[in-house]
């Protein structure tokens, strides 16, 4: 069984567009985030979850809205897609624990081309 | 502001070569630390952590890396590489006063050679 997961795995749309990338885990963690991974394979982090609770929104443009309708899921909203927005967008999620510091896992990530 | 700094952008070996990657933080608090490895169109995995104690620790497939505080410095090794090491490695800091937020390297890509 993936233990994160994402969809779609591929996403070739063209600008102006509004897309959606979904999440789930299956781990029982109450942290999820989003990563972007960009064409140097830099990754940054863009927000994160903990119980349904948004607590890191890095600086993203405000096109980018992320919703978690319940711990197991955070998905993310793309709206008026630019070229900029081409990158591999990984999903990840940790169990926080109290004073210590927990481990992320990665789903597979999500390939996005903007057209 | 923390930040994460690997020194090799490119490494290519010959198999049975032994790997170190550099991997440097700027951070004024604790922390704890990550080697994160990306094998060619798949997701992160994680290769080893470190967290306190042992400065030295050990991770999946062979890899080790040492924290050395004085140093800011959590390097990756190998003592012999294989083909299939071929991939991108991300070294990633979080302070322990953080929210998770992982703060990664900007990759190191392993090129093995048969």
């Amino acid at each position: 069984d993936t233990a994160v997961s994402q969809t779609p795995k591929y996403l070739v749309t063209q600008m102006g567009n509004d897309k959606s990338i979904k999440c789930e885990q299956n781990l029982g963690h109450d942290t999820m985030y989003w990563y972007k991974q960009d064409s140097k394979k830099f990754l940054k982090i863009m927000f994160s979850y903990n119980n349904k609770e948004l607590i890191i929104n890095e600086t993203v443009p405000n096109r980018f809205s992320p919703k978690s309708p319940d711990k197991a899921h955070l998905n993310l909203h793309i709206n008026s897609l630019e070229l900029g927005d081409s990158a591999v967008y990984f999903c990840a999620s940790s169990q926080r624990l109290a004073g210590a510091v927990e481990t992320q896992y990665f789903g597979p990530g999500t390939r996005l081309l903007v057209l | 502001a923390q930040s994460v700094s690997q020194h090799n952008h490119h490494v290519i070996l010959s198999e049975a070569a032994s790997l170190e990657l550099g991997c440097n933080y700027s951070y004024g608090g604790t922390v704890n630390l990550f080697w994160y490895v990306q094998y060619p169109g798949q997701h992160l995995q994680l290769l080893l952590k470190y967290f306190s104690g042992d400065p030295l620790v050990k991770g999946i497939k062979g890899f080790e890396a040492e924290f050395i505080k004085s140093k800011f410095s959590f390097n990756l090794r190998k003592p012999s590489v294989q083909w299939s090491d071929t991939a991108e490695y991300f070294c990633a800091v979080i302070g322990s006063s953080n929210t998770g937020k992982l703060i990664f390297g900007q990759g190191t890509t392993l090129q093995v050679k048969p």
